[in-house]
This record gives structure tokens, C-alpha cells and sequence, in this order.
């Protein structure tokens, strides 16, 4: 299994364009999360979905949009790029189960927008 | 809302040394707490995941600990290596039936050879 696959690994966008990070994961996982990680912040939640056609926000969700068509994919789409979405996006997803939800990781894809 | 603080921000110590790396959490209603590993420029991975009932989970060098009561977790590292210098984040759901995890700001470890 590949895990949680996300692209691009980095990106640089001028403010106002706009882009889609995509992810991906093989495990069947019916949970799926967008997060951000900013230097001495920590990681915080942007959306996340139960299942394909569910999504729903986290704690930052301003300036992004989800979709999730399918199991396997939930790409995060932004527009109108703005300097303060500069972090670095991690995708992740999980099982659902009553007592665990033990979260897996892909590698990120760090963004800098000038 | 969860709040979950993450004590010391960063720690160094000798190689061949016994830590412990401490984690509060402020909603105690939770099914389980999850440490993971991240290092610098990558993605985070999954060191342990505690169920409330288990208080305490192992893997190798690592053991953790979760007391619910107290809203307190330790990730204690035994005998540590060079290799084990990373930075350490513990994650808790938001609260009962709560999915969603709430991050710590990590502790920096440092192990000197």
C-alpha cells in the first residue's frame, strides 16, 4: 500500500491564482482530512469528510474549498491565493471505527504564495 | 473545545538517556490519544494510539501512558538514540464521539550523540 499520497510536494503561487492540492489513499479509509501547519502553531483542521459526498469544516476553513467524489481522492482546492495561506497542508485519513480513529499522514505539500 | 499543551517545547539530552515527554489535554472525555513522530521537512507518522481503557501502549523503545482523569498522557523513550531526534506531537479527539484531533505544538527532541 502506498498510504496517503499527496501532490504536489511544493508549490509556489503568485496572490489570487489558484490551485488544487490533491490526495489520495489506498486503504479504504472512510474518513478523510485537510490540515495546515504553521512554524510554532501546530496543526490545525480546514475540512474533513466521513465518506464520498460528506464533507464538512474544520477550524480554518476560510479560502478553501472540498470535494470528495470518491473514497480514494479528497483534493483541496484554494482560491484567490492570499500570503497568509502559506503553510505547509497535510492530508490525512482513517478507519472508523466506535473507539479508534487512529489518523495516517501523507508528506505534505508546502505552499508559499508571494 | 479541546486544548491540548505539550511540555518542554524543546529538550536535548545525551544519547543512551531514559525521557519522558509530557502531554495535557483539557476535554477528558476522549476514546483515545494518539503520539506521533515528525521529522524536519516531513509528513507526521504514527507512533502509538492509547485507547481509554488500555492507560498505557507499547512499541519497542516507546511506551505511553494516558490517564483520562488527570487529562494527562507521557511518552516515555527508553535508552534513546541519535536517531530518535524528531519532534513529538500528541493529538486528541475533540471530545465524546469526536473524530476530529486537536495537535499539541510538539516537543523538539534532541539526542547528542
Amino acid at each position: 500500500n502506498a498510504g496517503v499520497t499527496q501532490t504536489p510536494k511544493f508549490r509556489i503561487l503568485k496572490i489570487g491564482q489558484s490551485m488544487t492540492l490533491q490526495c489520495t489513499q489506498d486503504m479504504n479509509h472512510n474518513y478523510m482530512y485537510w490540515y495546515r501547519q504553521d512554524p510554532g502553531m501546530g496543526l490545525k483542521l480546514i475540512y474533513y469528510s466521513v465518506g464520498a459526498g460528506i464533507t464538512d469544516k474544520g477550524e480554518v476553513p476560510n479560502g478553501y474549498n472540498v470535494s470528495r467524489s470518491t473514497t480514494e481522492d479528497f483534493p483541496l482546492r484554494l482560491e484567490l491565493a492570499a500570503p497568509s495561506q502559506t503553510s505547509v497542508y497535510f492530508c490525512a485519513s482513517s478507519y472508523s471505527s466506535t473507539y479508534s480513529y487512529e489518523q495516517y499522514f501523507g508528506p505534505g505539500t508546502r505552499l508559499t504564495v508571494t | 473545545k479541546q486544548e491540548v499543551t505539550q511540555i518542554p517545547a524543546a529538550l536535548s539530552v545525551p544519547e543512551g538517556e531514559n525521557l519522558v515527554l509530557n502531554c495535557s489535554f483539557t476535554d477528558s472525555a476522549i476514546y483515545n490519544l494518539q503520539w506521533f513522530r515528525q521529522d524536519p521537512g516531513k509528513g507526521l507518522t504514527s507512533l502509538l494510539l492509547i485507547q481509554s481503557s488500555q492507560r498505557e501502549q507499547t512499541s519497542g523503545r516507546l511506551n505511553a501512558s494516558l490517564d483520562k482523569s488527570s487529562g494527562r498522557s507521557t511518552l516515555y523513550i527508553a535508552a534513546s538514540q541519535p536517531g530518535d531526534s524528531a519532534t513529538y506531537l500528541c493529538a486528541a479527539p475533540g471530545g465524546a464521539g469526536s473524530y476530529q484531533l486537536t495537535f499539541g505544538k510538539g516537543t523538539k527532541l534532541s539526542v547528542i550523540p
